[in-house]
Parts: C-alpha cells; structure tokens; sequence
C-alpha cells in the first residue's frame, strides 16, 4: 500500500540552530504535500505545503524542499526555538487516487535549551 | 486556534456499544475529513465529504459512518465498538475538495472498556 516515512525518529536540536526533517513518500503519483506540527494533546497544524510542479517553497522561519526524483521531502526550520518542539508529519495528496492525505509516521523534534 | 470545532474531546464507552462523534468545520470550509490516530496505525484517512456529498474514502470499516449535513457539520457515527477502535480521532476541514491545506481539530479521544 501506499506509504509515507512510517518511522518515528527522535532530532534532537540546540536551540537557535537549524533543524531539518526528512520524509520519504513512496507514491510518485502525488501531486501535494503538506508539513504538520502535532503538539501533545492537540491535533495536527498545518506548517507549509508545497505543489508537485515546485521544488522549493518557503514560510516564516520554515522551507519545504521537494525532490521528485528520488521521492523526497524535507522540512527546514531556522533558529529552532523550544515552542518548536513537537512530533512533525508529512502527508501527500494523490488527486487521482480521490484525494486522501496519507501521512508519513512522523519525527519528534527535541529542542534542548 | 485551528477554527475546527470537535465534540466531545473524551468519550469512555464499552465494547458493543454505539457513539457518534460531531465536527464543525472553520466558516467557509466546505470539505470535512475524517481520520484515525492510533499509536499502531498512525494517522489514517477515514473518510471525506464535499459540500454534503461524500467524495473519498479510506480505510474506514463498515461499522462506521459518517455525514455532513447541510449546515456543513458532519458527525462519524462508530458502532459495534471493539476494544481496538479506541484511537484519537480527528476532523478537518478545508475550502474546497482537492489539494487543499487541511486544518485540524484537536481531536476526540475514544477509550473502550
């Protein structure tokens, strides 16, 4: 079936420095991506997404990379500060596949002072 | 603040038995998503409706089902319930029916006895 990043990796991150998160998605089909932030007790907010026909998109602080290539995600965060951290997923979107978000496993973001 | 509003936000139940789950989608948001959290299954699409209709489908069982009504709120009706429904579920809503961002609940947390 389809997948998408199923780990749970731990990054640990000095504050101040930059993180950067990966996923792999195994749909070439996909056509949209998205980068959540789950904090505990809360659900999922939405950070960035990014379209199939760009390779680069960038927000406040965050910048969603896309490599089609070889299936690729990432997403950078600057000047990590303590309110980042959280457990961070990705989803993509098949619009031919009836438009279903399937999400990656998801990576918690550790910010030591 | 996501704007999606979900009720209740915990629900203790007994296997066998029938509850139903309420989401009002952020003003303006035609689409409403429904998914499945659980620490096994991570975040699973379960459902979606566009403006009354139901337009995709995921992993969701038989047992449950859902509806938007014409005011927009849908409900996820889960029934027959077994010890292994009990997850996090959550809503979202969005503009418009495809490749949309997606925004979040915060979610009803299911527990069966």
């Amino acid at each position: 079936g389809e997948s998408v990043g199923l780990h749970l990796p731990t990054l640990s991150v000095q504050e101040g420095d930059n993180s950067i998160i990966n996923c792999a998605y195994s749909n070439s089909a996909s056509d949209y991506f998205i980068w959540y932030k789950q904090e505990s007790g809360k659900g999922p907010q939405f950070i960035i997404d990014i379209r199939s026909n760009m390779d680069k998109r960038q927000g406040q602080r965050v910048t969603v990379l896309l490599n089609k290539t070889v299936k690729h995600l990432s997403l950078q965060i600057a000047a990590t500060q303590p309110g980042d951290s959280a457990v961070y997923f990705c989803a993509e979107d098949t619009k031919a596949a009836g438009n279903k978000l399937t999400f990656g496993g998801g990576t918690r973001v550790l910010v030591k002072p | 603040d996501s704007g999606v509003t979900q009720t209740p936000k915990h629900l203790i139940t007994a296997t066998g038995q029938r509850v139903t789950l309420r989401c009002s989608p952020r003003s303006g948001d035609l689409s409403v998503y429904w998914y499945q959290q659980s620490l096994d299954q991570g975040l699973q699409f379960l459902i979606q409706y566009y403006n009354g209709e139901e337009r995709a489908k995921g992993n969701i069982l038989e047992r449950f089902s859902a509806q938007q009504f014409p005011d927009l709120h849908s409900e996820l009706n889960l029934s027959s319930l077994e010890l292994g429904d009990s997850a996090l579920y959550f809503c979202a809503s969005s503009v418009g029916p495809d490749n949309q961002p997606q925004h979040f609940g915060d979610g009803t947390r299911l527990s069966i006895l």
